[in-house]
């Protein structure tokens, strides 16, 4: 069964610096898609980035970044010079092609400190 | 375009009373979702809809939940009697089956409270 693992439920990060919240998913199709969400305290849930199993490069968004690593089968999301604005809940998911389900994981906390 | 829409935003009820959640689906979008939201489960999939038909509604908790599509845009999830273990917040989704990214979008959610 496909699985979602987000071993951080809580982080503090200063302003300005670089984050890197951590996912890692288990599967045993090739082709699947990888997405994270995040979920400000008003509660909507926000779209940030894909990535495509067969995607050569690792994703990129503004100031986030996927670093896709297929043989670990990690997905961590990098938030490049955080701002207040980035503390939320962040969700890592994924999607099988032969799917239409998306499966989430249980999330990681971020808090950015001023 | 307006995004997903849902209604109430905030419910709150006692036990024993039927629920009703609706949602409006970005137009033009063939598939919709149901998830609850909670701080012990997470984010669960409840069921989900493909050009108005069910697919899969094993994430259903019981009997007490069902859910319909009459039309491409509305759906209802129903709660009927509602106990306290439902509270949670329960987003509707919607996405197009051939882009790319088959990114899924979510309304705001509604917070159920049933007291």
């Amino acid at each position: 069964a496909q699985k979602i693992t987000q071993t951080q439920p809580g982080m503090f990060v200063q302003e300005k610096e670089a984050v890197t919240l951590d996912c890692t998913y288990d599967t045993s199709d090739p082709s699947y898609g990888l997405f994270w969400y995040k979920q400000p305290s008003s509660g909507e849930m926000i779209f940030l980035i894909y990535q495509g199993s067969y995607d050569q490069q690792n994703a990129t968004e503004g100031r986030y970044s996927l670093n896709f690593q297929k043989a670990r089968k990690s997905a961590n999301l990098v938030i490049s010079a955080s701002q207040l604005g980035d503390s939320a809940m962040y969700f890592c998911a994924m999607r099988l092609n032969r799917d239409d389900k998306i499966i989430f994981g249980k999330g990681t906390r971020l808090h950015i400190l001023p | 375009d307006a995004g997903v829409i849902q209604s109430p935003r905030h419910e709150v009820t006692e036990m024993g009373q039927e629920v009703t959640l609706r949602c409006k689906p970005i137009s033009g979008h063939d598939y919709l979702f149901w998830y609850r939201q909670t701080m012990m489960r997470g984010l669960e999939l409840l069921i989900y809809f493909n050009n108005n038909v069910p697919i899969d509604d094993s994430g259903m908790p019981e009997d007490r939940f069902s859910a319909k599509m009459p039309n491409a845009s509305f759906s209802t999830l129903k709660i009927q009697p509602s106990e306290p273990r439902d509270s949670a917040v329960y987003f509707c989704a919607s996405n197009h089956g051939t882009v790319k990214y088959n990114e899924q979008f979510f309304g705001p959610g509604t917070r159920l409270t049933v007291l």
